[in-house]
């Protein structure tokens, strides 16, 4: 079946830090991938996405990149900020048109002054 | 706004009434879903419609819980006789398709607590 793991939080890091937020998936077909960020109160936003193997998705200082060899789609920031702290989702697309989503239990990211 | 919109944005109920959560998508987007997100959990797929169609509802519980996206007007999900367990944040999101290329963007959710 289809599924997705992401490392477990709570990840505690001081501002200007470099952040690794680990996303492994299983999918029989040809996945899309997402990053969606949750900030406290609010829904879902989207953060980046990528729709094929090798494809680096970015945006605000984040990336990852989709690697069919390792099946995974890490999320990295070189330097994180304060207003970074949210739970971030990773989510999967099994295949296009079948719109559920498969979404991580989501890591939570908490960045100190 | 152009964004997905939400109401309420939290709801409270007593056991054994009902709750109805409405959902007005992104303009131009006529695919909409509704997923659950139990607390510390990821979000859990539940419906997914189109005008006047339901055209997916295997993650909704078969008992109690019905979905509705009028011609007119808002999605809405509708919750008979709320029990403990049905307290959650719903989330909403609208596709202008359901294809990769065209994400779903989420509402900020209905977040529902059952005294």
């Amino acid at each position: 079946g289809n599924s997705v793991t992401q490392m477990e939080g709570p990840v505690t890091l001081s501002e200007e830090a470099f952040l690794t937020i680990n996303c492994t998936y299983t999918a029989t077909g040809y996945p899309s991938l997402f990053w969606y960020v949750q900030y406290p109160g609010e829904g879902l936003q989207l953060l980046l996405k990528a729709t094929k193997a090798d494809d680096k998705g970015s945006n605000k200082g984040f990336e990852a990149t989709y690697r069919k060899e390792t099946t995974s789609f890490h999320l990295e920031k070189g330097s994180v900020q304060v207003s970074d702290s949210a739970v971030y989702f990773c989510a999967l697309d099994p295949t296009s048109g079948t719109y559920k989503y498969i979404f991580g239990t989501g890591t939570r990211l908490k960045v100190l002054a | 706004n152009a964004g997905v919109m939400q109401n309420p944005r939290h709801l409270v109920r007593r056991r054994g009434q009902e709750a109805r959560l409405r959902c007005s998508p992104m303009k131009g987007h006529s695919h909409v879903y509704w997923y659950r997100q139990l607390p510390e959990e990821g979000l859990k797929f539940m419906v997914y419609l189109q005008k006047e169609n339901i055209i997916d509802e295997s993650g909704m519980p078969k008992e109690r819980f019905s979905a509705e996206f009028p011609k007119e007007g808002p999605s809405i999900l509708r919750i008979q006789q709320v029990v403990r367990g049905d307290s959650a944040a719903y989330f909403c999101a609208s596709s202008q398709t359901d294809m990769s290329n065209q994400p779903q963007h989420f509402g900020d959710g209905t977040r529902l607590s059952i005294l």
